[in-house]
């Protein structure tokens, strides 16, 4: 029972390239979220979805993208990585009803230099 | 303001002590309401849903306070292991929002 994985783990790029981030459950959740986390910041919405072929801005959506082809994944696309993006990112899914709460994968350690 | 605004911390408590943290939100169609915590920026970890009529789990009791539009979290005999930052979330079940987090230190 794997739950939300997330891949990468880490990840370093320079400023100007380009990148993907998976999130993939199991669950069979409707709903997935794109958090980002940084230091003494709680975790801020970037993007999110209420089901396959669906997605939304959060709070900090620009330079990103996201898409949502398929119900167990949750894409986040960097096309040009700038330093500010330096951050964690956390992916995390839920069934999507009132007292249901979000599972979230382990999080992605992305640097840009 | 903030969507979610939480006590600023750190909360330094020794053991035993009873600790509340408060968390205020501004959307009043807000209905999920939870609260997590998270060490040393692993992924968040849920520590209790937060429902109406309030809610006790062994040491932990969670109000919520729509009219005020404020949830609490009170903890009771506090361990070591309740060191962590405790994060308030609250919104539309769609849209869910995070607090800043507090910061809390239990020592012995």
């Amino acid at each position: 029972n794997a739950g939300v994985t997330q891949t990468p783990k880490f990840r370093v790029l320079k400023t100007g390239q380009s990148m993907t981030l998976l999130c993939a459950q199991d669950m069979n959740h409707e709903y997935m979220y794109w958090y980002r986390q940084d230091p003494g910041m709680g975790l801020r919405l970037i993007h999110y979805s209420v089901g396959e072929g669906t997605t939304a801005k959060g709070e900090v959506p620009d330079g990103y993208n996201v898409s949502r082809l398929k119900k167990q994944n949750f894409l986040l696309g960097l096309e040009s990585a700038a330093p500010s993006q330096t951050s964690v990112y956390f992916c995390a899914s839920s069934p999507g009803q009132v007292y249901s709460p979000l599972h979230f994968g382990n999080g992605t350690r992305l640097t840009v230099t | 303001r903030k969507e979610v605004e939480q006590d600023p911390g750190p909360f330094n408590v020794p053991e035993g002590a009873t600790v509340a943290f408060n968390c205020t939100y501004s959307n009043s169609a807000s209905q999920s309401f939870f609260w997590y915590r998270q060490d040393c920026r692993k992924e968040p970890k849920l520590l209790m849903s937060v429902y109406s009529s309030g809610n006790e789990d062994g040491r932990f009791t969670a109000q919520l306070n729509r009219a005020s539009q404020y949830i609490s979290l009170l903890i009771r005999d506090s361990k070591l292991s309740d060191s962590a930052t405790y994060l308030c979330v609250v919104g539309p079940y769609n849209k869910l929002i995070f607090g800043a987090g507090t910061r809390l230190a239990v020592h012995p």
